[in-house]
């Protein structure tokens, strides 16, 4: 069974924008992970975020989370075309959860 | 240097087959992990490794599936007589950390099975 949920499903935007995903958990975390799959590099990890972190950044990345809320967003600013991708969160010490996932596509 | 490989990286067994995948962790990773995906979800953890042992095989689906890591290097996740529900892509991650805070999994780039 999946974590949580990623909204939105699917979304399609111009190079150039910004792309905002969010991710919402149902339990207690130690830290959260932000993974992109496409077909070319397979699924590869981005950023964590401890749970005593309110956001990162990591180059055009920035993860926010909010423990009250139980969820987190990642931004991805200045989107190129090679960011197009799938985007999870994962919560877990060894085993990872997964949600459901992100579809963007950015547009040339 | 070299990342997780897994073979085959596609795979087409009829129903009712064996079949058995395979995973080369980062050289010398301690952890492995096997997470099964299907079409346009996020993968599912199935079972993970320390070293040789299997401390964790909570997700796998059924008796069908078994996994082992005998020499804590190579891992092998064999499904007996496959069904056509089984058919996902399998990933194989692993990791070298041995800390109590998190893990960055490094994973393969899958196995595609396809049961007919």
């Amino acid at each position: 069974s999946q974590q949580g949920e990623e909204d939105p499903q699917a979304l399609s935007i111009q190079e150039g924008e910004n792309a905002t995903m969010n991710c919402s958990y149902k339990t207690s975390i130690n830290n959260l992970q932000w993974y992109r799959q496409n077909s070319g590099r397979g699924l590869v990890h981005l950023i964590l975020i401890r749970s005593n972190e309110r956001e990162k950044h990591s180059g055009r990345l920035r993860v926010t989370l909010d423990t009250s809320k139980k969820s987190s967003s990642l931004l991805i600013t200045a989107s190129r075309a090679a960011d197009t991708a799938s985007y999870f969160c994962a919560t877990g010490r060894s085993r990872l959860t997964f949600g459901e996932g992100t579809q963007l596509t950015v547009n040339p | 240097g070299a990342g997780v490989s897994q073979s085959p990286r596609y795979k087409v067994a009829k129903r009712g087959q064996d079949v058995a995948l395979r995973c080369d962790p980062i050289s010398g990773h301690v952890s492995l992990f096997w997470y099964q995906q299907a079409l346009g979800q996020g993968p599912e953890f199935l079972t993970y490794f320390q070293n040789e042992a299997q401390l964790d095989k909570s997700g796998l689906p059924s008796d069908r599936f078994f996994a082992e890591r005998p020499e804590g290097s190579v891992s092998t996740l064999k499904i007996q007589r496959t069904q056509q529900e089984d058919s996902a892509v399998y990933l194989c991650a692993s990791s070298g950390r041995v800390q109590l805070t998190f893990y960055e999994q490094y994973f393969g780039p899958g196995t595609r099975l396809t049961v007919t």
